[in-house]
């Protein structure tokens, strides 16, 4: 089946920096990918849509200045944290669609800003 | 705009037992998805439901689609406490949303 990877799995940084994470479809091409956050024993919530080539479409309330997109190439999509704040702690998921419309989940990271 | 609403938020059963958990959605979709979450992991694809009356089922686990009631249930069968875990429903119209989950706590 179609695998995502999501690196780093998990990480710690100082409030203020700034942390990319990645995301890899490793056996389809994903013209689109999607991000989500999770805050404890909450739901997926839809951040941002990105396709390869183009500018990210970002959710209601998502602040796109703080959390950047790049989807460089049809396998790898980035997510950086912006000037990170302890609030920004979450789990964050990526998916990648894939020519058939399929969506297949990254194992996520954990983002701890201390 | 797509809303997705799951029912019960919590639920606690004893193993043995049958239950079912719902899912209400708002807007016409071609395809909905049972996932299940175990704590500190991502998402377990269950059931991929793609038309109306479509039923699946895997182990003690059951899943229908009505479409025009815009309503899925994924039903239980005989809990066993591994079966605990988290369980989301989500629906795709542009993209996926999910709705709010059920923790299951199954006991002994």
């Amino acid at each position: 089946g179609a695998v995502v990877s999501q690196h780093p799995s998990r990480v710690i940084c100082k409030s203020g920096t700034s942390v990319k994470i990645e995301c890899r479809s490793l056996d389809f091409q994903a013209t689109t990918m999607f991000w989500y956050r999770q805050f404890p024993k909450q739901s997926l919530m839809l951040m941002a849509t990105s396709n390869e080539g183009s500018k990210a479409t970002y959710e209601q309330g998502v602040e796109k200045d703080k959390f950047l997109i790049n989807h460089a190439s049809l396998t790898l999509s980035t997510l950086t944290v912006t000037s990170a704040h302890p609030e920004d702690s979450s789990f964050y998921i990526c998916s990648a669609r894939d020519p058939g419309y399929e969506q297949y989940f990254g194992p996520g990271t954990r983002l701890t800003v201390t | 705009e797509l809303k997705v609403e799951q029912n019960p938020l919590f639920l606690s059963m004893q193993e043995g037992k049958n239950y079912t958990i719902y899912c209400n959605y708002s807007t016409t979709s071609d395809r909905l998805y049972w996932y299940r979450q175990d704590p500190g992991k991502s998402l377990e694809s269950l059931f991929v439901l793609l038309s109306n009356g479509a039923v699946k089922q895997e182990g003690r686990l059951m899943a229908s689609l009505d479409t025009k009631a815009r309503l899925s249930t994924l039903h239980i069968t005989a809990a066993v406490h591994d079966l605990s875990a988290t369980y989301f429903c989500a629906v795709v119209f542009n993209d996926m949303r999910f709705g709010a989950g059920t923790r299951l706590t199954v006991k002994p």
